[in-house]
């Protein structure tokens, strides 16, 4: 089966400007995550969407960055307005209801000058 | 809060020989989960090996075993017959049984060389 996608792979932008960032999980996981990895760092979860419904959301820092699933597929993750230290890998993981094992994309590294 | 701490940033080990890497947490729940995350270059974080808590057998996958001691709130992983493809970085992770919130919490992680 296919894994979890994700692009870009990289981007890079100056601070202040927007960026999205899209995920598809694995077909038929009703569980996304993003996640937030920082340089040196492990990941921490940002928001977590069971179907198209938000479960946890309470480290994003909800001013400047916003996620949406819609049809209970697809994700998009944005920053908007970026900063400096939003430089870092946004990795976007899925799970099929219930279950524990989270499965991993490849992820985007995030890069603002 | 919960917490996990992996005190090792940087361990290394010779081809074929065994590798055991630290992990403790911090939590009050009695029901939680216990993994060990492998992450390579390519950033692609890959699942080596879980623990239920309530389970007192150490979790075996092939070369990768734990030791789990609950009460010293204590996860290590051993690597046996250590090969090259094993070089990463490794993360221990948490995360509560109950309830719909699957977040997963990491430590710093540890970054392991293999030597040939």
């Amino acid at each position: 089966e296919a894994g979890v996608a994700q692009s870009p792979r990289y981007k890079i932008i100056e601070k202040r400007q927007s960026v999205a960032f899209w995920c598809n999980p694995i077909s038929g996981h009703a569980t996304l995550y993003w996640y937030q990895q920082i340089l040196g760092q492990g990941p921490k979860l940002l928001i977590q969407f069971q179907n198209n419904g938000v479960v946890d959301d309470s480290q994003l820092p909800k001013d400047r960055f916003s996620a949406e699933r819609l049809k209970g597929v697809d994700s998009t993750l944005k920053i908007q307005p970026a900063k400096l230290e939003d430089s870092a890998v946004y990795l976007c993981a899925s799970s099929s209801h219930g279950q524990y094992e989270q499965y991993f994309g490849p992820g985007t590294r995030l890069t603002v000058t | 809060a919960q917490t996990v701490t992996q005190s090792q940033p940087e361990m290394s080990v010779q081809e074929a020989e065994t590798v055991t890497l630290s992990c403790t947490y911090d939590t009050s729940e009695s029901d939680y989960y216990l993994f060990w995350y492998k992450q390579p270059p390519s950033r692609q974080m890959i699942l080596v090996i879980r623990q239920e808590a309530y389970k007192q057998q150490n979790a075996t996958e092939n070369r990768f075993s734990v030791n789990f001691q609950k009460a010293a709130k204590s996860f290590s992983l051993k690597i046996s017959d250590s090969q090259l493809g094993d070089a990463a970085m490794y993360f221990c992770a948490y995360r509560i049984h109950s309830g719909n919130t699957g977040k997963l919490i990491f430590g710093q992680g540890t970054t392991l060389q293999v030597k040939p």
